[in-house]
């Protein structure tokens, strides 16, 4: 079992709609925790980081629940350059502090 | 600024070849990473190393090889190339600071092994 885990999608809608996507870790000794945004055929950069309290970054917010190990990503007022995949991220001390991945989530925004 | 720079960006290599893999950072992170992407399975670590002259074991490191001798590159080795190790290949670095340890990718190394 993966130990971060994201629903693939894709996730179709139109501009100026809402969309959360979900995730769930594994491994409760998790740290740190993170939104990346992959672009097709480009490398990974990062969204956002997600704290406790939750935090919010213009039309994006982030919420992490510890106690149940579950991460999300609220996207408001979808733009058609929103279209990319969304990847969780979390990180543990004892691997060097790696980044451990979801598989991502899909989304197009359409006209 | 260039950040985390890979090297090549597209190799073809046939079964059996050998190739190395260079990661310069120019930030002055302690931490380098390198991770393997391939289509359903997301990145995947498969070395790290947390300082000059240190090197560990990700998820998936067999077949690869790895060597840290300067701070600001990390090198991929791939001795003996299998069609499986077709992947994209990402290295990131990152400044390790206790509690948010954001990591910078490179651009990605496109690999087929024919």
């Amino acid at each position: 079992r993966k130990e971060v885990e994201q629903d693939p999608g894709p996730f179709n809608v139109p501009e100026g709609a809402t969309v959360a996507f979900n995730c769930t870790y594994s491994n409760s000794a998790s740290q740190s925790f993170f939104w990346y945004r992959q672009d097709c055929r480009k490398e990974p950069k990062l969204l956002m980081s997600v704290y406790s309290s939750g935090n919010e970054d213009g039309r994006f917010t982030a919420q992490l629940n510890r106690a149940s190990q579950y991460i999300s990503l609220l996207i408001r007022d979808s733009k058609l350059s929103d279209s990319a995949t969304y990847l969780c991220v979390v990180n543990i001390a004892n691997s060097g502090y790696a980044l451990n991945f979801g598989k991502g989530t899909s989304l197009l925004v359409t006209p | 600024n260039a950040g985390v720079t890979q090297t090549p960006k597209f190799r073809v290599l046939k079964t059996g070849q050998s190739m190395t893999l260079l990661c310069a950072q120019d930030m002055n992170h302690e931490y380098m990473y390198w991770y393997r992407q391939d289509p359903g399975m997301g990145l995947r670590l498969i070395h790290y190393s947390v300082g000059e002259g240190t090197t560990a074991k990700g998820e998936v490191p067999d077949g690869y090889n790895v060597s840290r001798l300067k701070k600001q590159n990390f090198l991929l080795g791939l001795e003996s190339a299998a069609p499986s190790q077709t992947s994209v290949y990402f290295c990131a670095s990152s400044p390790v600071r206790q509690g948010n340890t954001e990591a910078f990718f490179g651009q990605g190394t496109r690999l087929t092994v024919v």
